[in-house]
């Protein structure tokens, strides 16, 4: 059973567009959404997470929106750059301890 | 170490042989998660350690895979009588402690090729 989709699968943006990837998820005993970003041939790395007792979350260009009530998460990367250009994974985790339970993935491609 | 080291970073076996991958969690990470990543694909759960014990190994696709931790901190992943169908990525990850919010480091993995 996913318990975490992630759309979409790939995303094209042009150099200082915004890029929105969207995750949604099943359990309610989730309490920690964080986000990972991996380049090719490396191991994922967190880029922001959030809890559900706030909405919004922002980091420099990176921005997590929290809706609670409709059980959804996204990532919204401002003024994307070509180094953005990544797979980015949004997870979950509470259900069963800190192990994460991770989205299938968004494959970003940010053109010059 | 300054992150989680895996070895090897690649592997080519033979179908049918056993291989034996190896984590180095971060230095007094008392949590270590393997993941398996298939090319293209998002990332599996395999097995979670507290310290020695593994409280959690609903992730193991098979009774071919094991995994120990010795010393509360080396993991090492077996996979016995090796399929073509486990060539992938082997992901470790450790974590300072198992409650959820507490930030899991991953390494490079170890890229496995069943042959």
């Amino acid at each position: 059973q996913q318990q975490v989709k992630q759309s979409p699968q790939s995303l094209i943006v042009q150099k200082g567009g915004i890029s929105i990837i969207n995750c949604a998820y099943e359990n309610t005993a989730f309490d920690y959404f964080p986000w990972y970003q991996q380049f090719p041939g490396k191991g994922p790395a967190l880029l922001i997470a959030i809890r559900p007792d706030v909405s919004e979350k922002k980091e420099g260009r990176f921005t997590i929106s929290f809706n609670k009530s409709a059980k959804q998460f996204s990532l919204h990367i401002m003024d994307s750059q070509p180094g953005d250009s990544a797979t980015y994974f949004c997870a979950a985790s509470g259900a069963s301890g800190s192990r994460l339970t991770f989205g299938e993935g968004t494959q970003l491609t940010v053109n010059p | 170490g300054a992150g989680v080291s895996q070895s090897p970073s690649n592997k080519v076996t033979e179908k049918g042989k056993d291989v034996e991958l190896r984590c180095d969690p971060i230095s007094g990470h008392t949590a270590l998660y393997w993941y398996r990543q298939s090319l293209g694909q998002g990332l599996e759960f395999l097995i979670y350690f507290q310290g020695n014990s593994a409280p959690d190994k609903s992730g193991l696709p098979s009774d071919r895979f094991s995994a120990e931790r010795t010393g509360g901190s080396v993991s090492t992943l077996t996979i016995q009588r090796t399929q073509q169908e486990d060539s992938a990525v082997y992901l470790c990850a450790s974590s300072l402690a198992s409650w959820a919010g507490n930030t899991i480091y991953f390494g490079e993995g170890s890229w496995l090729t069943v042959v």
